[in-house]
């Protein structure tokens, strides 16, 4: 299957700094990336739908300014967490969409664990 | 947008045969089932897709009974590295709208020895 690359894996931060999330797709052009937020034991929360070369589009509830989402190219989307606050920490994975892949379309990263201090 | 339940949780013993049935009454006509595999402190992996009728592959079966309001995902002779949580989502071939990303509660699979 197609390779998402999601990095840092893990990261620890200050509170009121900033911390950028990359995702990568590997071998195929993702035209649109999704990022995901994640609390212990819960299900995947939806953040936002990045497309190449526009805006993100996030879901209600979700602070545009804070979380911000760059698609800049058909193989990288970044997520910053701007001023991070003990409250952001959480895991956060991304996924991309490819086509004409099969039956398997969409393909997640291996997330990433934030923890403000 | 095609809401799924699922059990919350289920308990299995290595070597028997998992049945996880997901509900989606109000499942469209252009709407595809995937089940995906989540361990922990990981991304979710793909498991299984499917329209109608069953379909196989390597893991796992999926089962879509005719009017569709249902599947199940049968994993055969379960393993304890087979523990995760099970997610069954419902959408458009991830063509359409936002909706088809939408995860449920999934469903958190304990195999025990």
């Amino acid at each position: 299957g197609a390779v998402v690359s999601q990095h840092p894996s893990r990261v620890i931060c200050k509170s009121g700094t900033s911390v950028k999330i990359e995702c990568r797709s590997l071998d195929f052009q993702a035209t649109t990336m999704f990022w995901y937020r994640q609390f212990p034991k819960k299900s995947l929360m939806l953040m936002a739908t990045s497309n190449e070369g526009s805006k993100a589009t996030y879901e209600q509830g979700v602070e545009k300014d804070k979380f911000l989402i760059n698609h800049a190219s058909l193989t990288l989307s970044t997520l910053t967490v701007t001023s991070a606050h003990p409250e952001d920490s959480s895991f956060y994975i991304c996924s991309a969409r490819g086509r004409d892949r099969g039956p398997e379309k969409l393909f997640f990263g291996s997330g990433t664990q934030l923890s403000v201090l | 947008l095609a809401k799924t339940t699922q059990p919350i949780s289920m308990d299995s013993y290595e070597g028997q045969e998992v049945n996880i049935t997901c509900s989606h009454n109000n499942i469209a006509t252009n709407d595809y089932i995937t089940w995906y595999q989540q361990f922990p402190s990981q991304g979710p992996r793909f498991i299984i897709q499917g329209y109608k009728t069953k379909v196989t592959n390597e893991v796992a079966s999926l089962f879509i009974p005719a009017d569709r309001k249902s599947s199940t995902l049968s994993l055969p002779r379960v393993s304890l590295s087979d523990t995760a949580v099970y997610y069954c989502l419902v959408g458009e071939d991830y063509g359409g709208s936002q909706g088809n990303l939408i995860f449920g509660k999934g469903t958190k699979l304990s195999v025990k020895p």
